[in-house]
């Protein structure tokens, strides 16, 4: 059972457009919501998250997009470039009732951004 | 560094042979995860601890998996009897509340 579904599972993009990786989970007590980043041979990097008491963040280029009734959220990369070329994986979690906040990630989006 | 720190790297090993990885947290970080990232695929969880307990356990950590945390510092991930079927980057995370911070894994390679 795949609790959070990403897509696309890559996507390629020229430098200065727009990157849009969507995310849609099934567990209606998820309450936390981050994408992280990752490079080859690396750990993934919290990128941006969110609650679900807000409809949009951003911080820098990214925004992250959160639709509570339709279950999902997306993030948006704006003025993409060659070194956000990366895999974006979202993310979710359950941080209420002494849960223990382990995140439940998606398959991941393989972006890559041509100069 | 006050990441968190995974050692070894890399690791390649013969099927059959006992495995043991450590994580050191971030230190004021008293939940720590152990997590496994396959091929193309998100990480997954395996278990975590809060402090020096264990509360948690997925069904994807088999009998041959034991996880440990002393003194509720830094964490050992031991597999016995290793198959082909464990190579994976195994990465430990930790967090205070809600932010988790991951290292940079542990590359297995069961030949």
């Amino acid at each position: 059972q795949q609790q959070v579904k990403q897509s696309p599972q890559s996507l390629i993009v020229q430098k200065g457009g727009i990157s849009i990786i969507n995310c849609a989970y099934e567990n209606t007590a998820f309450d936390y919501f981050p994408w992280y980043q990752q490079f080859p041979g690396k750990g993934p990097a919290l990128l941006i998250a969110i609650r679900p008491d807000v409809s949009e963040k951003k911080e820098g280029r990214f925004t992250i997009s959160f639709n509570k009734s339709a279950k999902q959220f997306s993030l948006h990369i704006m003025d993409s470039q060659p070194g956000d070329s990366a895999t974006y994986f979202c993310a979710a979690s359950l941080n209420s009732g002494g849960s223990n906040y382990k995140l439940t990630f998606g398959k991941g989006t393989l972006l890559t951004v041509n100069p | 560094d006050t990441g968190v720190s995974q050692d070894p790297r890399h690791k390649i090993t013969k099927r059959g042979q006992n495995v043991t990885f450590r994580c050191d947290p971030i230190s004021e970080h008293n939940r720590l995860y152990w997590y496994r990232q396959t091929l193309g695929q998100g990480p997954e969880f395996l278990t975590y601890f809060q402090n020096e307990a264990q509360l948690e356990k997925s069904r994807l950590l088999s009998d041959r998996f034991s996880a440990e945390r002393p003194k509720g510092s830094f964490s050992t991930l031991e597999i016995q009897r290793t198959e082909q079927g464990d190579s994976a980057m195994y990465l430990c995370a930790s967090s205070g509340q809600l932010v988790a911070f991951f290292g940079q894994g542990t590359r297995l390679t069961v030949v």
